[in-house]
């Protein structure tokens, strides 16, 4: 069957300091992938997407940036981290345009 | 755009209550429709979905019909438990131009259930 894991579950970080969030899914190949975010209070917002390796597509402009290095892992980075950046994130998948499967997702917190 | 309407929460019931969470959606085509589920601390666990008119989700007690006339998706259970106290998301699908899905998302009713 397939998992999804993600890592690390809860990070503080200050304001400035670097961000590399990791995304891995096992039991399937070719996935499409999926970052979102859920600030508090408010509903998930799709960031980034996949269709295959070094395929990104950016939802929204803003302060971060995905990779996939490798056809399973996905990767949420970002240079100077913002207060705005604080919040849920969730990776998903899903094989080709089905249904999508959420991580367990990393709570990030900006100091 | 597409765009997915849920009514505000909280809601909040006692244990054997009836549940209506009410959504509805504005999309151009034929979308496809989703609830998910988001208990405290963890991520989103599909809850059920339908693909088309008048089709009929169901999982673990929870319905919601595709209702294309009313554009709604309104998730209903008969006799909610405490285990059922989490975050409930409605959303759609929005294949775009690719054919890849995108979803969008509702802002989330989250539902307290009291024994």
């Amino acid at each position: 069957s397939q998992t999804i894991h993600q890592w690390p579950a809860t990070l503080v970080q200050p304001v400035g300091s670097p961000l590399s969030l990791e995304c891995t899914v096992e039991g399937t190949s070719n996935p499409n992938l999926y970052w979102y975010r859920q600030a508090a209070g408010r509903g998930l917002q799709l960031l980034f997407y996949s269709i295959g390796i070094g395929q990104i597509s950016s939802e929204v402009p803003q302060n971060l940036s995905a990779s996939r290095p490798q056809d399973r892992q996905f990767i949420l980075s970002s240079k100077k981290l913002l207060l705005s950046d604080s919040g849920f994130y969730l990776c998903a998948w899903s094989v080709q345009g089905k249904t999508q499967y959420f991580g367990p997702g990393t709570r990030l917190l900006v100091l | 755009g597409n765009s997915v309407t849920q009514m505000e929460g909280p809601v909040t019931l006692s244990e054997e209550a009836f549940l209506t969470i009410n959504c509805t959606y504005t999309a151009t085509g034929y979308p496809s429709l989703f609830w998910y589920v988001q208990y405290p601390g963890e991520g989103l666990q599909l809850l059920l979905k339908a693909t088309k008119a008048d089709d009929k989700g169901s999982n673990k007690g929870f319905e919601a019909t595709y209702r294309k006339e009313t554009t709604s998706f309104h998730l209903e259970k008969g006799s909610v438990q405490v285990s059922d106290s989490a975050v409930y998301f409605c959303a759609l699908s929005d294949p775009g131009n690719t054919g890849f899905q995108k979803l969008v998302f509702g802002t989330g009713t989250r539902l307290l259930v009291s024994p």
